[in-house]
């Protein structure tokens, strides 16, 4: 049973970086989009970005190139880098797993991540 | 940037109801199209995916149907715990964008 474990800082100060990771357990890395997603309050739902296990990476323009997605294989993690964050950017954040027996639709998410922006 | 529009926004039913949300695209995607179904303070979690076809687990009241541009989730027979937010995406390109959702409330 595939898992994703996320973690990173969830209170920020404007203009700081958000870093979050996510932990995949209990299946193969290859071979799919791993995504970031995320949720501001009472809002809907906004992808970030993708990465594959190669480092080949899709980011959401309207994030305006403040984002990095990157992976670790050897360790089954990625990671987001969302600089220059704003109140804007409060949200709680997710990651998940898109998979190809899906037509990339997202199986699997992680328990997401409450980030608040706030000076 | 393909565009997703959900109708309804919000939707009051009961219990034994049938109902159906639609979701458009701005441009055709073919049946790269998902709903997914989230509760408060919880995770989404993925209903149908290609349009029409139901995910692992998920229970036979839900369906999906469409291609091109227009897309329903149809519910039949309500159960209380299918009282939730309703949100479509298209994976047909990045970015891979999702209706604002559809909030369906207890009548």
């Amino acid at each position: 049973q595939v898992q994703l474990q996320q973690w990173g800082a969830g209170l920020l100060k404007p203009s700081e970086t958000l870093s979050l990771t996510c932990a995949v357990s209990g299946g193969s890395f290859s071979g799919y989009y791993w995504n970031w997603i995320r949720q501001p309050p009472g809002k809907g739902l906004e992808w970030i970005g993708d990465i594959t296990h190669t480092g080949s990476t899709n980011d959401n323009p309207s994030l305006q190139s403040r984002v990095t997605i990157s992976v670790d294989t050897s360790t089954g993690q990625f990671s987001l880098k969302l600089n220059s964050v704003t109140a804007a950017d409060t949200a709680v954040y997710f990651c998940a797993r898109g998979s190809p027996a899906t037509g990339d639709a997202m199986d699997v998410w992680g328990q997401g991540t409450t980030v608040t922006v706030s000076s | 940037d393909i565009q997703m529009t959900q109708s309804p926004s919000s939707l009051s039913a009961s219990v034994g109801d049938r109902v159906t949300i639609t979701c458009r695209a701005s441009r055709s995607i073919r049946t790269y199209l998902n709903w997914y179904q989230q509760k408060p303070g919880q995770v989404p979690k993925l209903l149908i995916f290609d349009g029409s076809t139901l995910h692992s687990g998920v229970a036979s009241r839900f369906s999906g149907s469409g291609s091109g541009t227009e897309f329903t989730l149809t519910i039949n027979s309500l159960q209380p715990e299918d009282f939730a937010t309703y949100s479509c995406q298209q994976t047909y390109s990045t970015p891979r964008t999702f209706g604002q959702g559809t909030k369906l409330e207890i009548k």
